[in-house]
């Protein structure tokens, strides 16, 4: 079975400062790694994903996350935030193939709070 | 691209009455679809998985005579929450998905069931 923790349930940071938001997932198969974002009363938005290749993956709104195999972690990074960064963050991982046919699991997500 | 339209955005019914929320992907052929609920402050909690022309495959605890998932076509999925009571008061969101795990998942943006 496969399980995603985000270690962090809240993240407050100023305005222009840096800020990683921490996840680690258990599987004993390769995973599909996702980072989603949610604002108030809305579906989630594709930030990034990782499938294979090179470990460090960009997204969107300047974020990045960098795949970490042997400490299974796929921590989300943007070297600074703004006020409009304000909102919760989920990881993510799917398997590939096989009978799960591709579902998402999800951690429990962080609420990042940017203050100005 | 890639694009799924949820509807309604919000509901309020009353208690007792079925409520239909709408799953549409308007530029691809979904051929899995998912159905989530939220609670406050939570994460998404998987209800069940459908696949265009057969049965919904229901995660454990979910009532599939209350929660009914119909997949009728490559593109709508409809959840009907039957016999609706306050505690069914939730964020309800669909994600489609266009293969294996690799295309990733669009979500809708959601419906807030109200309960009275």
């Amino acid at each position: 079975a496969q399980s995603v923790t985000q270690l962090d349930s809240q993240v407050p940071v100023f305005e222009e400062a840096p800020v990683e938001l921490r996840c680690n997932y258990s599987s004993s198969v390769s995973v599909y790694l996702f980072w989603y974002v949610q604002y108030p009363n809305q579906g989630l938005q594709l930030l990034l994903k990782y499938l294979s290749g090179s470990t460090l993956v960009k997204g969107i709104n300047g974020f990045e996350a960098e795949f970490n195999k042997s400490q299974t972690s796929f921590h989300l990074r943007k070297p600074s935030v703004h006020i409009s960064d304000t909102a919760e963050y989920f990881c993510a991982v799917s398997v590939p193939g096989g009978s799960t046919l591709g579902r998402l699991y999800f951690g429990r997500g962080t609420q990042l709070t940017v203050w100005p | 691209g890639a694009v799924v339209s949820q509807h309604p955005s919000r509901v309020i019914c009353k208690s007792g009455t079925s409520v239909k929320i709408e799953c549409r992907s308007l530029d691809f052929q979904a051929t899995t679809m998912f159905w989530y609920r939220q609670f406050p402050k939570q994460s998404l909690m998987l209800m069940a998985t459908s696949n265009e022309g057969s049965k919904a495959t229901y995660e454990q605890g979910v009532e599939k005579d209350k929660f009914l998932i119909n997949h009728a076509s490559l593109t709508l999925s409809t959840l009907t929450v039957t016999s609706a009571h306050p505690e069914d008061s939730s964020f309800y969101i669909c994600s489609a998905s266009r293969g294996q795990g690799a295309y990733g998942y669009t979500f809708g943006s959601g419906t807030r069931l109200t309960v009275v």
